[in-house]
């Protein structure tokens, strides 16, 4: 089965710019996240979905990020303005109702100047 | 709150053994452990569930102390392809999804030939 997809790959934005991340996410599965990965720690958790609805936004910080996963299949991730300590990978990752392993995709690496 | 996991990194020759160690200040539901590759997706390795047995998956296991909130991830006689950096993700019992993961920082190992 195809894997999580995740575009771009990479962007280089000046602060204050926007930019907006696009997943789509395996094929059934329900449930999606979005991570920060700032170089040198864990994914932190931003936003869940489960289907089209969001389950769990306490950790996006919703005076710049946003974050919607229309009819319940791709989402996209936006943040207006950015700053430069959103340097970061940005993983989507998804799991179906059945199990508890998160597959990820690919990531993509924000660099804000 | 974020595990701490022990080693931050760890050399090894190949053949040799590893221990890479995960610590909660919360009650914890399960343990989740990912391989991450530079520049690559975490990939999922293993769940331990409370009140479940101890895993293995090849030469790789875990086990999970739920007394001490705990978990040890054993690598037995290392190979090459085990290189990468390895994170615990946590899902504590008064957390609101059983499917919400909080990463710790990482454990970076190298095997060198």
């Amino acid at each position: 089965e195809a894997g999580v997809a995740q575009s771009p790959r990479y962007k280089i934005i000046e602060k204050r710019q926007s930019v907006a991340f696009w997943c789509n996410p395996i094929s059934g599965h329900a449930t999606l996240y979005w991570y920060q990965q700032i170089l040198g720690q864990g994914p932190k958790l931003l936003i869940q979905f489960q289907n089209n609805g969001v389950v769990d936004d306490s950790q996006l910080p919703k005076d710049r990020f946003s974050a919607e996963r229309l009819k319940g299949v791709d989402s996209t991730l936006k943040i207006q303005p950015a700053k430069l300590e959103d340097s970061a990978v940005y993983l989507c990752a998804s799991l179906t109702d059945r199990a508890y392993e998160q597959y990820f995709g690919p990531g993509t690496r924000l660099t804000v100047t | 709150q974020q595990p701490v996991q022990s080693p931050q990194a760890v050399i090894l020759r190949e053949g040799e053994d590893a221990v890479i160690n995960c610590s909660s200040s919360k009650a914890l539901y399960s343990v989740h452990w990912y391989r991450q590759k530079h520049g690559e997706a975490p990939v999922f390795l293993m769940i331990l569930l409370k009140g479940g047995e101890q895993k293995g998956h090849d030469k790789i296991s875990a086990s999970f102390n739920e007394k001490k909130q705990q978990s040890s991830l054993y690598l037995t006689a290392s190979q090459l392809s085990y290189s990468g950096t390895y994170f615990c993700g946590t899902v504590s019992i008064s957390s609101g999804s059983a499917r919400q993961l909080t990463f710790g920082s990482g454990t970076q190992l190298t095997v060198l030939p």
